[in-house]
């Protein structure tokens, strides 16, 4: 069946430092791949999606990389802030009407 | 500002009663969802709309009863709930219910059953 897990619950990091979030998924038939923020009392924020068609992505500080032949995920967040502290989720799809299967996700703590 | 509101932000019901949770879009989205979040669960889709018809029902029971008047609004009716089904109560949206399309979530609503 399909699977989306992640590989560490909780990600510590100092401030303006690189952050790497990982996810491996199992469907190899997945094409669309997104990344999601969750802060604490609030519901999953959109950051970056990418297709399977790519293996690169670049939004504002963050870069999505997929490896479909490793079926893995990851998310960079570059000089991580404070604010990025959250929750993170991947999500993966591949049928016709959208059917997100999501990751427990991995929480992200920045300490000053 | 998500685009998705979702009321009430907190509700907690006895295991007799009847609520809804109410949810709208103001995106101009096609498509709207319910998912369920637990805690150190992964997301669970509930139910998927595309253009008010209803085209996935993830095997959620029957005590969840959702309805979707018009591509804006979006309610899932509650009655006889269990315990077990406190959680927080994701809306969505995405402009087409295909795949690849972008889900945008409100900012939930957390049911307790009590």
């Amino acid at each position: 069946g399909e699977s989306v897990g992640l590989h560490l619950p909780t990600l510590s990091v100092q401030e303006g430092d690189n952050s790497i979030i990982n996810c491996a998924y199992s469907n190899s038939a997945s094409d669309y791949f997104i990344w999601y923020k969750q802060e604490s009392g609030k519901g999953p924020q959109f950051i970056i999606d990418i297709r399977s068609n790519m293996d690169k992505r670049q939004g504002q500080r963050v870069t999505v990389l997929l490896n479909k032949t490793v079926k893995h995920l990851s998310l960079q967040i570059a000089a991580t802030q404070p604010g990025d502290s959250a929750v993170y989720f991947c999500a993966e799809s591949n049928t016709g009407f959208q059917k997100l299967v999501f990751g427990t996700g991995t929480r992200l703590l920045v300490s000053p | 500002e998500t685009g998705v509101t979702q009321t009430p932000r907190h509700l907690v019901m006895g295991m007799t009663n009847k609520k809804s949770l109410k949810c709208e879009q103001h995106l101009g989205h096609n498509a709207m969802y319910w998912y369920k979040q637990s805690a150190k669960k992964p997301l669970e889709l509930m139910f998927v709309y595309s253009l008010e018809e209803r085209v996935e029902n993830n095997s959620v029971p029957s005590r969840f009863s959702p309805e979707c008047p018009n591509s804006s609004h979006l309610f899932l009716h509650l009655h006889t709930l269990q315990p077990e089904d406190s959680a927080l109560y994701l809306c969505a949206s995405s402009p087409q219910g295909g795949a690849g399309n972008t889900i945008y979530f409100g900012e939930g609503s957390w049911l307790t059953v009590v």
